[in-house]
């Protein structure tokens, strides 16, 4: 079984562009969680998707963030007009169902890096 | 809001030392409590789990028991090894009902260092 894949694992972009991060669930998955985790930091929560649909995006940026995870294909991490404080890992988990008793299976990451 | 505090790393212990990572939460009603570990370059691996008080989660000779009285889920191994060298994150998942549930809450990541 494979596990949660994200791609890239490692991204660079220039002040002023847009990064766009995946992140394929572990099979049989549909809960989705986007975390990040900045240098020398715990991870903070961003975002929760079931297939179609945000859940909770409190830990959202107000602007330039979003997300998406359609009925097919990968769940989306967007980030428009990336800054330098945008650089850090980019965690996805998915779990099979919700609940605060399922446990949360993490990919590998994304770091992003801004030139 | 719900919040996780670990104890101060980076620990630095020599192999076959015991261990002790401290980790509090603050909560309302009965989180579940998790403990992660994150090898370099690598996304976080559950470790152990516990979801009601006095519950004990143990894993690959690591324990830890839900103590409610004291709202803490200490990380213990009696022996370390050098594989074991990683970051630790004690985590909680707020229960149904609650405004976080579904999210996990971390703490802010403990360094082990293990010599051998």
């Amino acid at each position: 079984n494979a596990g949660v894949m994200q791609n890239p694992r490692h991204l660079v972009r220039r002040r002023g562009q847009e990064a766009r991060l995946r992140c394929s669930p572990m099979k049989g998955h549909s809960h989705v969680y986007w975390y990040r985790q900045l240098p020398e930091e715990g991870l903070k929560f961003m975002v929760y998707l079931q297939k179609e649909n945000i859940i909770d995006e409190s830990g959202m940026p107000k602007e330039r963030f979003s997300a998406e995870f359609p009925k097919e294909g990968p769940s989306i991490l967007r980030i428009q007009q990336v800054v330098r404080g945008d650089s850090a890992a980019y965690f996805c988990a998915s779990s099979r169902r919700q609940g605060g008793e399922q446990p949360q299976h993490f990919g590998d990451g994304t770091r992003l890096s801004i030139l | 809001g719900d919040s996780v505090t670990q104890m101060e790393g980076p620990v630095t212990l020599s192999e076959e030392a015991f261990l002790t990572i401290n980790c509090t939460y603050t909560a309302t009603g009965y989180p579940s409590l998790f403990w992660y570990v994150q090898y370099p370059g690598e996304g976080l691996q559950l470790l152990l789990k516990a979801t009601k008080a006095d519950d004990k989660g143990s894993n690959k000779g690591f324990e830890a028991t839900y103590r409610k009285e004291t709202t803490s889920f200490h990380l213990e191994k009696g022996s370390v090894q050098v594989s074991d060298s990683a970051v630790y994150f004690c985590a909680l998942s707020a229960q149904a009902g609650g405004t976080s549930y579904g999210k996990l809450t971390f703490g802010q990541g403990t360094i082990l260092t293990v010599h051998p």
